[in-house]
C-alpha cells in the first residue's frame, strides 16, 4: 500500500516561513491534500488538489507538489497556526484513502 | 452552510458493536461520498473505508475488512459506521468527512465533529 512520510516536528519562529513536507513514492503525479487539527477539533481541509485554497483559508498557506515531496508552506506564521498537519492523498489503484503520519508545528 | 453532525459518545465492552451515524446537511446528500477517519488517543488520522451515497458502494481498509460496515439512508441524509467484534485498540475518536473529488483524486471536506469510542471491560 501507499506509504506517505512527515517529519515528526517543525518548530518556527512567529513571522517566519513554515515548510512541513510529506514524502511519497512518485507522490507528484498524485493529488495531494493538506489538514490542520487544534487539539480538540476535528482536522480542517487547509489545501487541496496540490495549491488550491477553500474558502476562508488565509493566503499564507499554499502548497506545491513534485517528483517525491509534496510541501505545505505556511509564511508569516502566527502563534494561531500551531497544530498538527497531515497531508493526504487518494491511492487509485486500491481505491483507499492515505493520511501521512501527522507534524505537529510549534510556533516558538 | 454544509455540515455533518455525528452521534454522541459511546462506551462499550470487547466483543461488543458500535454504531456511529452521521447526519449532512446543506448539500445534496447523493452527489457525494462519505469517507471514515478514526483517530486513536495522541495518534495520528486512519482512513477506514467510504461509502458513495449515490449507489451505496463502498470501499473498506483492508485491516478493517469483515469488521466494519458502511451505509447510508437517503431519506434522512445520514450515513452510518458499524463496526464490530471491538477490542481495546478500536478506542478512538471517530470521524466522518465528505468525500470532494476531481477526476481520480478525493479529498475530506468537511468533516463531522468526531464521535468518542471507548472500548473498555
Amino acid at each position: 500500500s501507499y506509504v506517505l512520510t512527515q517529519p515528526p516536528s517543525v518548530s518556527v519562529a512567529p513571522g517566519k516561513t513554515a515548510r512541513i513536507t510529506c514524502g511519497g513514492n512518485n507522490i507528484g503525479s498524485k493529488s495531494v491534500h493538506w489538514y490542520q487539527q487544534k487539539p480538540g477539533q476535528a482536522p480542517v481541509l487547509v489545501i487541496y488538489y496540490d495549491s488550491d485554497r477553500p474558502s476562508g483559508i488565509p493566503e499564507r498557506f499554499s502548497g506545491s507538489n513534485s517528483g517525491n515531496t509534496a510541501t505545505l508552506t505556511i509564511s508569516r506564521v502566527e502563534a494561531g497556526d500551531e497544530a498538527d498537519y497531515y497531508c493526504q492523498v487518494w491511492d487509485s489503484s486500491s481505491d483507499r484513502g492515505v493520511f501521512g503520519g501527522g507534524t505537529k508545528l510549534t510556533v516558538l | 452552510q454544509v455540515q455533518l453532525v455525528q452521534s454522541g459518545a459511546e462506551v462499550k465492552k470487547p466483543g461488543a458493536s458500535v454504531k456511529v451515524s452521521c447526519k449532512a446537511s446543506g448539500y445534496t446528500f447523493t452527489s457525494y461520498g462519505i469517507s471514515w477517519v478514526r483517530q486513536a488517543p495522541g495518534q495520528g488520522l486512519e482512513w477506514m473505508g467510504w461509502i458513495s451515497a449515490y449507489n451505496g458502494n463502498t470501499n473498506y481498509a483492508q485491516k478493517l475488512q469483515g469488521r466494519v460496515t458502511m451505509t447510508t439512508d437517503t431519506s434522512t441524509s445520514t450515513a452510518y459506521m458499524e463496526l464490530r467484534s471491538l477490542r481495546s485498540d478500536d478506542t478512538a475518536v471517530y470521524y466522518c468527512a465528505r468525500q470532494l473529488w476531481f477526476g481520480e483524486f478525493f479529498w475530506f471536506d468537511p468533516w463531522g465533529q468526531g464521535t468518542l469510542v471507548t472500548v473498555s471491560s
